[in-house]
């Protein structure tokens, strides 16, 4: 059973791109968060889909947003890419329970 | 969600139990505490829960206070594999909270030879 997947691993981009992730939830789960991990520290919450939609919202501006298909896999959205964008992405789904947690998406903004 | 305080770091002898204390003072009745760690660059990795009562995996044991204002996660032999920054976390734990995790800064651990 496959765990959680994210991809691409690492992706380099400049200021003002735009940036598309990518997660694969574990097999059976529903729920999928996005959380952004700079460098020295915590994972901080952006958001949380469930059926499609976002369902709880971090302190993250609109720049940041997602989506979730009907597989439950989801997408995370950057735009207008700024310096502070770069951090380690985390996806993490979940099912009644306890979170799992992908290996991240580090993303470097030039 | 309440707010919890652990130490910066802590280190521990390979082989010897790793105890990691946690403070959580404002937690309510119905937030469990939780514990991940997160080896470095990867994901977190989801060790224990719960609510009042102490637990056991195959992982880790967690002792909860009467009071629940406090807890400690106890590595029974450490290993090499264990250095890692241990996060303890309170919530409240329904399916509609269940994304969301406030993570502090952890505990560094390290386990030496």
């Amino acid at each position: 059973d496959a765990g959680v997947t994210q991809s691409p691993t690492h992706l380099i981009k400049t200021r003002g791109q735009q940036v598309t992730l990518r997660c694969s939830p574990k097999s059976g789960h529903d729920t999928v968060s996005w959380y952004q991990q700079a460098l020295g520290q915590g994972p901080q919450f952006i958001f949380q889909y469930y059926e499609e939609e976002e369902r709880q919202r971090g302190n993250f501006p609109d720049r940041f947003s997602g989506h979730q298909f009907p597989n439950y896999s989801s997408e995370l959205n950057v735009n207008a890419l700024l310096l502070g964008d770069s951090a380690l992405y985390l996806c993490a789904s979940s099912y009644l329970g306890e979170l799992f947690f992908g290996e991240g998406s580090r993303l470097t903004v030039l | 969600d309440a707010k919890t305080t652990q130490p910066t770091s802590m280190d521990c002898a390979e082989g010897r139990a790793a105890n990691l204390p946690c403070n959580h003072s404002t937690i309510s009745g119905n937030e469990y505490v939780y514990w991940y760690r997160q080896i470095h660059s990867q994901g977190p990795q989801y060790i224990i829960h719960g609510l009042k009562n102490n637990e056991t995996n195959e992982m880790a044991s967690l002792i909860i206070t009467e009071d629940r204002k406090s807890s400690t996660l106890i590595l029974p032999h450490a290993t090499l594999r264990d250095t890692a920054v241990y996060y303890c976390i309170v919530r409240v734990a329904t399916y509609n909270q269940g994304g969301k995790l406030i993570f502090g800064q952890g505990t560094e651990l390290s386990v030496k030879p």
